[in-house]
C-alpha cells in the first residue's frame, strides 16, 4: 500500500517568514495530493491540493509543488501569520476504483509573533 | 448544505462498555471513511465504506471494532469492550462519488475510556 512520509514533525518560524513542509510518497500510481490544516481541537480542513498533471499550484500565500519523478511534494507558506499555527497533514491518493487517502504524520507549525 | 455530522462529539465509557459513533455524510456523498487520531499523532485510516458495503477495512483492528453504512441512516463505528487504548478522536470523512479523493471531515468524536 501507499506510504507517506512527512517532515519536519515540528516547525517554528517567526511571523512574516516562510514555512516549508515536505512529503514523499511510495506509490507512483498516486495522482492526487491534498493538504489539510487542523487547528487545535478541530477537524482537518482541506486548504489546497495538487494533481499529478500539474507541477505547481498557488493560492494567495500558499503554494504546493509536486515532483513526480522523485515522488515528493511540498507545501510553502509565505508571510506567515499567527493564525497559520496548526498541524498540517499531507496526503496521497492511490488511483484505481477506490479512493483511499493516506496521510502523513503531520507537521506542527508554530508561528511566533 | 450541512457538512459531515458526527455524534456524539464527546463520549465517556468505562472499560468493557461499548461505544457507538455515528456519522452522517454530506448530502450527495456516498463514500464514508473513518480515521482515528491519537493525541499528538496523525490520522490513521480505519475503514472505507459505501452504502451497504465495506470496501476496505484494512486499518481496523480485527477484534472489537466494526463499521457499517446502511442503506438508510448514518454510518456507525462500533467498539465493543473498550479499553483505555481506544481513547482517541475518531474522525469521519465523506466524499462524493467519482471525485478524486476530496475528503470533507466531520468535527470528530472524542472517546475517553476510564
Amino acid at each position: 500500500g501507499e506510504n507517506v512520509e512527512q517532515h519536519p514533525s515540528t516547525l517554528s518560524v517567526q511571523e512574516g517568514d516562510s514555512a516549508v513542509i515536505k512529503c514523499t510518497y511510495s506509490d507512483s500510481a498516486s495522482n492526487y495530493f491534498p493538504w489539510y490544516k487542523q487547528e487545535l481541537g478541530k477537524r482537518p480542513q482541506l486548504i489546497i491540493d495538487i494533481r499529478s498533471n500539474v507541477g505547481e499550484k498557488k493560492d494567495q500565500r500558499i503554494a504546493v509543488t509536486l515532483n513526480k519523478t522523485a515522488k515528493h511534494f511540498s507545501l510553502h507558506i509565505t508571510e506567515t501569520q499567527p493564525e497559520d499555527s496548526a498541524v498540517y497533514f499531507c496526503a496521497a491518493r492511490l488511483t484505481g476504483g477506490y479512493q483511499k487517502v493516506t496521510f502523513g504524520i503531520g507537521t506542527k507549525l508554530q508561528v511566533i509573533p | 448544505n450541512a457538512g459531515v455530522m458526527q455524534n456524539p462529539r464527546h463520549l465517556v465509557r468505562r472499560r468493557g462498555q461499548e461505544a457507538r459513533l455515528r456519522c452522517s455524510p454530506m448530502k450527495g456523498h456516498s463514500h464514508v471513511y473513518w480515521y482515528r487520531q491519537l493525541p499528538e499523532e496523525g490520522l490513521k485510516f480505519m475503514v472505507y465504506l459505501q452504502k451497504e458495503n465495506i470496501i476496505d477495512e484494512s486499518g481496523m483492528p480485527k477484534e472489537r471494532f466494526s463499521a457499517e453504512f446502511p442503506k438508510e441512516g448514518p454510518s456507525i463505528l462500533r467498539i465493543q469492550q473498550v479499553v483505555r487504548g481506544d481513547s482517541a478522536a475518531y474522525f469521519c470523512a465523506s466524499s462524493p462519488p467519482l471525485q478524486c479523493g476530496d475528503l470533507f471531515f466531520g468535527e470528530g468524536s472524542r472517546l475517553t475510556v476510564l
